[in-house]
């Protein structure tokens, strides 16, 4: 059973950088059939996907990476095989990044570019998030 | 980006009885469309993809149903665990989801 866990600071301040991590098990990050993202869901209850990572059998050393265009400049993802863990990174946060941050699985139907086709079949339990 | 818009925001059912959720996309999503259920304090859980394909171990009483622009999540006969938020997803250009419909005991 796939299993996702969000784990990082529940409280940033303002212009601060927010870093969060999400340990999976039972399924290799690595494995060609997945992308992982971070979506996070807002107070208000609104869901916007925030970002993903995906390896591939040639892009194991170098896994693609794809941010929503709206925090580009302040976002970073990147993972660790080796603990199959993913991780989150936005900077210069305000009080409008206060949300719930989950990670959740992909589930790969075909690898379009640049927009890949995939459902979200696994979600970490989700982390608050507070900026204050 | 594509805009997703559900309908209604809230929706009261009695128990046993159907509830019809709808879904419109701001441009075609072919059948691009996934259906989650969200209960208070937990994670979106995935009940279809495809617009109508079930989920693994997602009872038969939900069905899905659409293509292109409009959606529509049919839950046949309401059982107690099934009030809750239902959120539609489209994955054809990108990832976005509508604001949700709350579906509630009448």
């Amino acid at each position: 059973q796939v299993q996702l866990q969000e784990s990082g600071p529940g409280l940033v301040k303002p212009s601060q950088t927010l870093s969060l991590t999400c340990t999976v098990s039972g399924g290799s990050i690595s494995s060609g059939a997945y992308y992982w993202s971070w979506i996070r869901q807002y107070p208000g209850k609104g869901l916007e996907w925030v970002g993903h990572i995906y390896y591939s059998g040639s892009t194991y050393y170098n896994p693609s990476t794809y941010y929503n265009p709206s925090l580009q400049s302040r976002l970073s993802i990147s993972g660790d095989t080796s603990r199959n863990q993913l991780s989150l990174s936005l900077s210069s946060v305000t009080a409008a990044d206060t949300a719930v941050y989950y990670c959740a699985r992909g589930r790969l139907l075909e690898r379009r570019f640049p927009s890949p086709l995939y459902y979200f079949d696994y979600w970490g339990q989700g982390t608050l998030v507070t900026v204050s | 980006e594509i805009v997703m818009t559900q309908s209604p925001a809230t929706l009261s059912v009695s128990p046993g009885e159907r509830a019809t959720l709808s879904c419109r996309a701001s441009q075609s999503v072919s059948h691009n469309l996934a259906w989650y259920q969200q209960k208070a304090g937990q994670a979106p859980r995935l009940l279809i993809y495809g617009a109508s394909t079930r989920a693994t171990g997602i009872p038969a009483r939900f069905s899905g149903s659409g293509s292109g622009t409009e959606f529509t999540l049919t839950i046949s006969s309401l059982q107690s665990e099934d009030f809750a938020v239902y959120y539609c997803q489209q994955y054809n250009n990108w990832y976005t989801f509508g604001q949700g419909t709350r579906l509630e005991i009448k």
